[in-house]
């Protein structure tokens, strides 16, 4: 009964470097998100996708990017890393948007040195 | 868009209290409130919602009404115990949508 997973838990980069962040659902839901979480801020949403092959911006997509080529798995992309985008990153998925609940992975935590 | 406020952001009860957070939102076209409750080195969890056709959730010691005139809708949970100390996020969406709004949390610490 995994839920949402995503990997890695942690990490450090440099300024400047690229990685990946992988979120993978085992609910068959159609809509992934991605948010970011910063003290004091709340949950704010960057990319979602409705659907296999699917994405849109959300409220913070600046220096984001993501895909979604497989319906169970949401891909984050950061191209060149700034220390304003060091944040816990969390992943949720819904079986419709809007008015479902949404399931929360237990997030990426990401320090931008 | 709409805009989600929470209050208090922090609450220190007793152990057996009441504890109750209540949020505003500005949307009136929202109609779809989950709360989720949040614990260290976690994700959020969905611990009761309210959609708005009803005015008041209960599930066990925690409750949820919803005041779709005033635009608020509050979290209410019954005889606190230590296990109940977390973040908690309220939120607000509407069909057609996608996203939940969150307020910014509720950090409520649980004292025996």
């Amino acid at each position: 009964n995994a839920g949402v997973t995503q990997t890695p838990k942690f990490r450090v980069l440099k300024t400047g470097q690229s990685m990946t962040l992988l979120c993978a659902q085992d609910m068959n839901h159609e809509y992934m998100y991605w948010y970011r979480q910063d003290p004091g801020m709340g949950l704010r949403l960057i990319h979602y996708s409705v659907g296999e092959g699917t994405t849109a911006k959300g409220e913070v997509p600046d220096g984001y990017n993501v895909s979604r080529l497989k319906k169970q798995n949401f891909l984050l992309g950061l191209e060149s890393a700034a220390p304003s985008q060091t944040s816990v990153y969390f992943c949720a998925s819904s079986s419709q948007g809007g008015n479902q609940p949404q399931h929360f992975g237990d997030g990426t935590r990401l320090s931008i040195l | 868009g709409e805009n989600v406020e929470q209050h208090p952001s922090t609450l220190s009860v007793q152990e057996g209290d009441s504890a109750v957070i209540k949020c505003t939102y500005s949307d009136s076209a929202s109609n779809y409130f989950p709360w989720y409750k949040q614990e260290l080195g976690k994700g959020p969890q969905l611990i009761i919602d309210i959609r708005s056709n009803v005015g008041e959730k209960k599930d066990q010691r925690i409750a949820v009404t919803l005041n779709k005139t005033a635009k608020h809708f509050s979290l209410h949970i019954t005889e606190t115990q230590p296990e109940d100390s977390a973040v908690y996020f309220c939120a607000a969406s509407k069909i057609p949508g996608y996203a939940l709004n969150f307020g910014k949390g509720t950090s409520l610490l649980v004292t025996p």
